[in-house]
């Protein structure tokens, strides 16, 4: 069973500051895909990220996969309350059915 | 873009009955559709693979004669919560792979909150 391991856990920090989730695997993906859910909602997709080493940006926020692509990161600038959520990484070992791997997810709380 | 949608968004059934969850892709055909199970504040946890025209494919520790799937199209799939308990009252969320505007993903479902009284 591949892993994902996904840090921090809980992050609770105040508007304005800024933020560094982590997804990290011992396991090659073919895709790595971010998602934010709200209570109460399916998750929805941030971003997908596919070849080593790219960078892609969401307004304030920016994706980056590792080289080897076994990691990834997400960083928020200036977080805002709007930000709060559960940010989950997902990453995909390709094939025709594209099941993902969860990370367990980071639940971050941004305080006014 | 992608839409997934499932029905109903709550319920709430006594104990010993079936409950069934409809996931439908409202924009794309999807081949495979996946159900998942969320604690709160929790991350999904992977229940089944549904494959439409075949069998699911379950995961370790998932019941399949509990948790029956059906993939008749490539707009639907359901999940039949068979005998319910109080156990197993979680969010089930589906999720739909396809091609929608020329991305390949996974597309999530609103989720199902089902309650066992």
């Amino acid at each position: 069973t591949q892993l994902l391991e996904q840090s921090p856990q809980f992050l609770s920090i105040q508007e304005g500051e800024n933020l560094t989730v982590y997804c990290n695997s011992s396991s090659v993906f073919s895709s790595l895909q971010w998602y934010r859910q709200e209570p109460g909602e399916g998750p929805v997709l941030l971003v997908t990220v596919v070849t080593g080493g790219e960078v892609k940006k969401l307004k304030r926020l920016t994706f980056q996969f590792g080289d080897a692509r076994k990691d990834s990161s997400l960083h928020i600038t200036a977080a805002q309350t709007g930000d709060t959520g559960l940010y989950l990484c997902a990453g995909a070992r390709g094939g025709s059915n594209y099941k993902l791997t969860f990370g367990k997810g980071t639940l971050l709380t941004v305080n006014p | 873009g992608a839409v997934v949608s499932q029905h109903p968004s709550r319920v709430i059934c006594k104990s010993g009955t079936s409950v069934k969850i409809e996931c439908r892709s409202l924009d794309f055909q999807a081949t495979t559709m996946f159900w998942y199970r969320q604690f709160p504040k929790q991350s999904l946890m992977l229940m089944a693979t549904s494959n439409e025209g075949s069998k699911a494919t379950y995961e370790q520790g998932v019941e399949k004669d509990k948790f029956l799937i059906n993939h008749a199209s490539l707009t639907l799939s359901t999940l039949t919560v068979t005998s319910a308990h109080p156990e197993d009252s979680s969010f089930y969320i589906c999720s739909a792979s396809g091609m929608a505007s020329g991305k390949k993903a996974q597309y999530f479902g609103p989720g199902t909150r089902l309650t066992v009284t």
